[in-house]
C-alpha cells in the first residue's frame, strides 16, 4: 500500500543539539511538505518542496533546513537555533497543483530537554 | 490573500445529536475544498473534498457542500458517535496553482456518551 512514514514516533534530544526527523513516501508524489503542530493550534508551514533538489521557506523556517535529494524522502533537521524545538511534525505529499488535497503521515513528537 | 475561517471550538454534543461545524473562505478563482480529522496524536487522514461550485463531498456519514455564492464548505453529520471525537480541519487549495493548501485552526469536537 502507498503511503507516507514518518520515524521515529517520538524523538528526544537535549537541548543544544541538531536533531533531524525522517520522511519517506512511495505515492510517487513530486510535492512533499512539512508542517509544525503545537498544542491546541492549527498547522503552520515550514518548508516545502515541489520538485527534486529545489526546496522554499515556509512561514517559520527559521531554525529548520531540509534537503530533498530522492523525490521519495524529504526529511526535516531541527538546528539548536531553532528557539522553541518541542512540538508535534507532521510531514505532508501531494501531486503538482495539489488539488486532491495532501497526504499526511503519523507524525513525529520532538521533545527538547 | 486566500484564508480559510472556522468556528471555534470546542465543539461538545452528545451521542446521536447534529453535528454542524462552520467554514468560510477568502480565495480567488474556484479552488478545490478539503475537510481533514485528526484523532488524538495522529497525523491528519483526508475526510472529503469538493473541486467545483455545487460539489457535495461525502465519507463515513459526513458531508458538506461547496457554496460558492456564501463562499462556505460546512461541515455536517446527522448523528455522531463518540468516536468522531477529533480536530477537524477546513482547507483550500491555493490560487495560483502554487500547491500549497491553506488550512483554518481547526475545531475539536467532543462527542459525550
Amino acid at each position: 500500500d502507498g503511503g507516507i512514514t514518518q520515524s521515529p514516533k517520538y524523538l528526544f534530544r537535549k537541548e543544544g543539539q541538531n536533531v533531524t526527523l525522517s520522511c519517506e513516501q512511495n505515492l510517487n508524489h513530486d510535492a512533499m511538505y512539512w508542517y509544525r503542530q503545537d498544542p491546541g493550534q492549527g498547522l503552520r508551514l515550514i518548508y516545502y518542496s515541489q520538485i527534486v533538489n529545489d526546496f522554499q521557506k515556509g512561514d517559520i523556517a527559521e531554525g529548520y533546513s531540509v534537503s530533498r535529494e530522492k523525490k521519495e524522502s524529504f526529511p526535516l533537521t531541527v538546528t539548536s537555533a531553532q528557539k522553541n524545538p518541542t512540538a508535534f511534525y507532521l510531514c505532508a505529499s501531494s501531486e503538482q497543483g495539489a488539488h486532491y488535497g495532501y497526504t499526511f503521515g503519523s507524525g513525529t513528537r520532538l521533545t527538547v530537554v | 490573500g486566500d484564508s480559510v475561517t472556522q468556528m471555534e471550538g470546542p465543539v461538545t454534543l452528545s451521542e446521536e445529536a447534529f453535528l454542524t461545524i462552520n467554514c468560510t473562505y477568502t480565495a480567488t478563482g474556484y479552488p478545490s475544498l478539503f475537510w481533514y480529522v485528526q484523532y488524538p496524536g495522529e497525523g491528519l487522514q483526508l475526510l472529503l473534498k469538493a473541486t467545483k461550485a455545487d460539489d457535495k463531498g461525502s465519507n463515513k456519514g459526513f458531508e458538506a457542500t461547496y457554496r460558492k455564492e456564501t463562499t462556505s464548505f460546512h461541515l455536517e453529520k446527522g448523528s455522531v458517535q463518540v468516536s468522531d471525537s477529533a480536530v477537524y480541519f477546513c482547507a483550500l487549495t491555493r490560487s495560483g496553482n502554487t500547491g500549497k493548501l491553506i488550512f483554518g485552526q481547526g475545531t475539536t469536537l467532543q462527542v459525550k456518551p
